[in-house]
């Protein structure tokens, strides 16, 4: 079975900190991809990478940046975390750019106070 | 237009009833059509995969695909209560960048 995970279930955060949300998946896929999750406005591409080192830009990436080092791990950065990014992030992953499935991490829920 | 269309619900059945969750999109270069389960506060998992048109049955779940009408359904036979979450429709194509998802419609189903 395909597993993703994300290093934090819940955080809170102060508006100005800088956050990490980090993403490991262990099935060697290429693609990996960060959501932003909010009521009325459903799932929302942040950013997403086909490969280590490669990053582009999804819908919203005002505010965020990314990560990718090593092909399992992929990080959301928050420079300067806003109360406006209060949301549920969903990391996930893909063998294939826009083929097949995606498979998803469990969230992390953000709060920024 | 949203590039897939989905119904937010709330949708409210009693336990034993067949459910129908459906999704209409605009991209005819669409080939792959996934259904996404979402229980409250957790992430997407993966209930179906269909690859072009045709049918496709997983114990009580069912996926449709009718490209001809750009549309996509899921039906749930025998719905029990742990049924009850958030079902997400989601689309691609081989040579797309990116999956597009609806925005999910809420089942609940009443014991």
């Amino acid at each position: 079975d395909v597993k993703v995970t994300q290093s934090s279930r819940y955080l809170v955060k102060r508006t100005g900190e800088k956050v990490f949300l980090e993403c490991v998946q262990d099935m060697d896929h290429e693609n990996m991809f960060w959501y932003r999750q909010d009521p009325g406005l459903g799932l929302r591409l942040i950013y997403f990478s086909y490969d280590v080192k490669m990053k582009e830009k999804g819908d919203i990436p005002e505010g965020y940046s990314v990560s990718r080092e090593k092909k399992e791990r992929f990080s959301l950065i928050l420079e300067s975390a806003s109360t406006n990014q209060t949301s549920m992030y969903l990391c996930a992953s893909s063998l294939e750019r826009g083929g097949e499935t995606q498979y998803f991490g469990p969230g992390t829920r953000l709060l920024v106070l | 237009q949203k590039e897939v269309e989905q119904d937010p619900g709330p949708l409210s059945v009693p336990e034993g009833a067949i459910v129908s969750l459906n999704c209409t999109y605009s991209n005819s270069a669409f080939q792959y059509f996934m259904w996404y389960r979402q229980y409250s506060r957790k992430g997407p998992e993966l209930l179906m995969y269909t690859y072009s048109s045709g049918n496709k049955e997983d114990g009580r779940f069912t996926a449709q695909v009718d490209k001809s009408s750009k549309y996509i359904s899921l039906f749930i036979r025998d719905s029990q209560p742990s049924d009850s979450a958030t079902y997400l429709c989601a689309m691609s194509a081989i040579d797309f960048n990116k999956f597009y998802f609806g925005s999910g419609t809420k089942l609940n189903v009443k014991p």
